[in-house]
């Protein structure tokens, strides 16, 4: 089956610069997350859809971060305006039903986000 | 809350030699447990996950690791490395289908 895809793969943009990530889901995945890596730290969740309602958006900096995920299959992650500290890789993965532990996450291949 | 700890954050070894990386959980219940690798600029990919069924865990290229719940361990353990197996390492903890990540430990393989 086809993984989860991301785009784009590398970003550059000046600080209050907008930038958008799109994240396609495997498909038939309900649920999907949107992780914030920044250099040498492990992932950090930032929002976790179900479906197209959101679950948990407790860590997303919603001064300057907005996420949606329109008819619950793709969703785009925004950034506007940009700061230094944004810098960072941005994952998308999903999850084939909600809640369950024992279930793996599977993760895209990153979009790697350069802020000058 | 779900909290993991790994207690190295760079460890280095020979080829053909055994991989010791080290975790520690904190959780208020029977924890899932998971250990993801990262290539450079590749994405997360699942090593092993434990569930509350066998408490040692075998994953994919050989590694394992043991669940042990006096200690509140997680390792993962490889019997020879491998030069393919350098990369950077996360243990981690699911608190309800949230993943909780680890600082990674990052593996460097002499040859």
């Amino acid at each position: 089956e086809a993984g989860v895809a991301q785009s784009p793969r590398y970003k550059i943009i000046e600080k209050r610069q907008s930038v958008a990530f799109w994240c396609n889901p495997i498909s038939g995945h309900a649920t999907l997350y949107w992780y914030q890596q920044i250099l040498g730290q492990g992932p950090k969740l930032l929002i976790q859809f179900q479906n197209n309602g959101v679950v948990d958006d407790s860590q997303l900096p919603k001064d300057r971060f907005s996420a949606e995920r329109l008819k619950g299959v793709d969703s785009t992650l925004k950034i506007q305006p940009a700061k230094l500290e944004d810098s960072a890789v941005y994952l998308c993965a999903s999850f084939p039903k909600g809640g369950q532990d024992t279930d793996t996450q599977y993760f895209g291949p990153g979009t790697r986000l350069t802020v000058l | 809350a779900q909290s993991v700890t790994q207690l190295d954050s760079h460890v280095s070894v020979s080829e053909g030699t055994p991989v010791l990386l080290r975790c520690n959980y904190s959780s208020s219940y029977s924890p899932s447990l998971f250990w993801y690798v990262q290539h450079p600029n590749k994405g997360l990919q699942l090593l092993l996950k434990y569930t509350s069924a066998a408490t040692l865990v075998k994953g994919i290229n050989g590694f394992e690791a043991e669940f042990k719940k006096s200690e509140t361990s997680f390792h993962l353990t490889k019997p020879s490395a491998h030069m393919s197996d350098a990369a950077e390492y996360f243990c981690v903890v699911s608190d309800w289908g949230k993943l909780i990540f680890g600082q990674g430990t990052e593996l460097s393989v002499k040859p």
